[in-house]
């Protein structure tokens, strides 16, 4: 199992531009998030989906985009790019939705946005 | 409001000393409590966590951590640091039955030789 897989891992944007992080995972995890990671800050969930078809906002979704049209993939999608969004996302996964089931957390995309 | 604090953001240990991070957390009850380590440029990796029951958890790498109700704590430690343990390291809770963590801010840990 490859596990959970972000692309890009390093990202440069223009204030303005739209850009779409990818993130998919092949252990069949129905319980899939976004985080963003800032200095001093922890990790702070973004969005979150429980299954295919459903998402719900987590505790910073501003400016951010998320679809779940299959197990797999979870992309979080940035509609115009602005410097205050200049962060490390992670997506992560679990088998279901509970503190009884472990995370586990892809490679990280290092976002700058100009 | 519920939060998690870790009050140390650098902390430097000699190779072989013992190593103590700390956590506080601030939850109307008791939440389950969560380590992870972030190793430079990859994912956050669970090292242990606390439910409930027994208050040392032993988790892998040899880490342990000590749940204190009565301290609001859930401190990190390991008798003997190796240089491999230099990363970040992060505590996070949650207290309800879904998967949002409530993460600390970091402890960077850094291993002198």
């Amino acid at each position: 199992n490859a596990g959970v897989t972000q692309t890009p891992k390093f990202q440069v944007l223009k204030t303005g531009q739209s850009m779409t992080l990818q993130c998919a995972q092949d252990m069949n995890h129905e319980y899939m998030s976004w985080y963003r990671q800032d200095p001093g800050m922890g990790l702070r969930l973004i969005h979150y989906s429980v299954g295919a078809g459903i998402t719900d906002q987590g505790e910073v979704p501003n400016g951010y985009n998320v679809s779940r049209s299959t197990t797999e993939d979870f992309p979080l999608r940035l509609l115009s790019a602005a410097p205050s969004q200049t962060s490390v996302y992670f997506c992560a996964s679990s088998l279901g939705q509970g503190a009884l089931n472990e995370q586990y957390f892809g490679p990280g995309t290092r976002l700058t946005v100009t | 409001a519920q939060s998690v604090t870790q009050p140390d953001i650098h902390i430097t240990v000699s190779e072989g000393a013992s190593l103590e991070l700390r956590c506080n957390y601030s939850y109307g009850a008791t939440p389950y409590l969560f380590w992870y380590v972030q190793s430079p440029g990859q994912g956050l990796q669970l090292l242990l966590k606390y439910f409930s029951g027994d208050t040392l958890v032993q988790g892998i790498k040899g880490f342990e951590a000590e749940f204190k109700r009565s301290q609001s704590s859930f401190n990190l430690r390991k008798p003997s640091v190796h240089w491999s343990d230099a990363a970040e390291y992060f505590c996070a809770a949650t207290n309800n039955a879904g998967n949002m963590l409530t993460f600390g801010g970091g402890t960077r840990l850094m291993v002198k030789p």
